[in-house]
């Protein structure tokens, strides 16, 4: 069965330093997306991208978060310049389609942790 | 803003049926989902209702939809060791389908 898959499983940065969460989506999903999930609490939305561009993102996602599709089969993250608080598990999901039945499909998830 | 409250935990004996509740506030929202999360791993989808539906079964899991109270509930028949979990009710909204979760029901099966 097609999966969404993350890379890499936990990575420990320094605060200050650039980290890249990497996904691949399931390969003819046309929806992306980025949620985080800090230690203890709910999992919280942060990015949609469609057609090579954010559709939605909420107040979370600033100016140090970034989004890109570099090819057809990636999904990065980047935080440019990382927090203590920006420690969590980020989760990677994508969906078919908006209509119909077209759950989003979640990876296993990167756990970032800032030190 | 749109909300999704779920109680915390969930202790029940082996082979009795939890219940699982969730109360969100889109009422335009579409489809709303359960997801289960086993200890550090990711989010397993284990069932979703469409909004114009009252009641899903599949196989031990229920799902009930009170659209007028806007509540959800999930009831898990014959609860075995390895439903142990924390489990996620999620409201999909916007028109990108962003998923809402709530704070995640932590379920503990005893002997």
């Amino acid at each position: 069965e097609p999966e969404v898959t993350q890379t890499p499983s936990h990575q420990v940065t320094q605060m200050g330093q650039e980290v890249i969460l990497r996904c691949v989506p399931i390969s003819n999903h046309l929806y992306f997306y980025w949620y985080r999930q800090i230690l203890g609490q709910k999992v919280e939305f942060l990015v949609s991208f469609y057609n090579n561009e954010i559709s939605e993102k909420s107040e979370i996602f600033d100016d140090q978060f970034s989004v890109e599709r570099p090819d057809g089969s990636n999904f990065t993250l980047k935080i440019r310049s990382t927090k203590l608080e920006d420690s969590a598990m980020y989760f990677c999901a994508s969906t078919l389609g908006l209509a119909g039945q077209e759950t989003q499909y979640f990876g296993p998830g990167t756990r970032l942790l800032v030190l | 803003g749109e909300d999704v409250e779920q109680s915390l935990f969930l202790s029940v004996r082996e082979g009795d049926s939890s219940v699982i509740n969730c109360t969100y506030t889109d009422s335009s929202s579409t489809y709303l989902y359960w997801y289960k999360q086993e200890p550090g791993a990711g989010l397993q989808l284990l069932t979703y209702i469409f909004s114009n539906m009252d009641m899903k079964q599949d196989q031990r899991l229920t799902v009930l939809l009170n659209k007028k109270d806007k509540h959800l509930s999930l009831r898990i028949a014959d609860t075995q060791t390895g439903d142990s979990a924390i489990y996620f009710c999620a409201e999909e909204t916007g028109g990108y389908n962003k998923l809402i979760f709530g704070a995640g029901t932590r379920l503990a099966v005893h002997p």
